[in-house]
């Protein structure tokens, strides 16, 4: 069972190229996330899914875009990388926006230079 | 504004028992949950509690207390490979997750 599948696994990236980072699940959960993890701060929340065909804006979506077209895939994509998004990107879903917990892909580092 | 707090590191000998606080000041509340992330790692779904009280699963428990915005996670007989990260998160009104920054806890021998 693969749960949730991310890529690439590691990135370098120049500033100002265009990068979408790949999320897919195989556990026909209704919601999916997109978050960030950086040193000493919590999980921030980009962007979110409830369901197909819908997103929504996290805490910090400035910069990142998302589309829904299928339950499986929520693809994350910089327009424009800067370096302030240097992080590490983990996918979640789960079975629905209040239900249940969240299960994530093993993430995507990030490095913009 | 909300915030999740949570000790930034802790260390316990191996075989002992180890409690990882966390209050939190959320915008209503709908549940709270524990994480574990090994280094390099995804998080990984440890505990959820919505109602006062303790849940116990094996090794792990944990605590809730609504009334005070606090819980805790209390690890027995400590293992060298609990040594990892402990996130705590909360639900809150929007069933949008709040994080805290985990507190990594160190096992020595």
């Amino acid at each position: 069972i693969a749960g949730i599948t991310q890529a690439p696994t590691s990135q370098i990236l120049a500033a100002g190229r265009r990068m979408t980072l790949r999320c897919t699940q195989d556990m026909r959960h209704n919601a999916m996330y997109w978050y960030r993890q950086d040193l000493g701060l919590g999980l921030r929340l980009i962007h979110y899914s409830n369901t197909a065909g819908t997103t929504g804006k996290g805490e910090v979506p400035d910069g990142y875009s998302v589309s829904r077209a299928n339950t499986d895939d929520f693809p994350l994509t910089l327009a424009s990388a800067v370096p302030s998004q240097t992080s590490v990107y983990f996918c979640a879903s789960s079975d629905g926006p209040d239900t249940g917990e969240l299960f994530f892909g093993e993430g995507s580092r990030l490095t913009v230079l | 504004g909300q915030n999740i707090d949570q000790p930034t590191e802790m260390t316990a000998t191996e075989g002992a028992i180890v409690q990882i606080n966390c209050t939190y000041q959320t915008s209503g509340f709908n549940g709270l949950f524990w994480y574990q992330q090994h280094a390099g790692e995804a998080p990984t779904f440890l505990s959820y509690n919505v109602l006062d009280g303790l849940e116990e699963k094996g090794r792990f428990s944990s605590f809730l207390s609504r009334s005070k915005g606090y819980s805790y996670l209390l690890l027995k007989e400590l293992q060298m490979k609990d040594s990892a990260s402990y996130l705590c998160a909360v639900r809150d009104s929007n069933y949008q997750l709040i994080w805290g920054a985990g507190t990594k806890l160190i096992i020595k021998p």
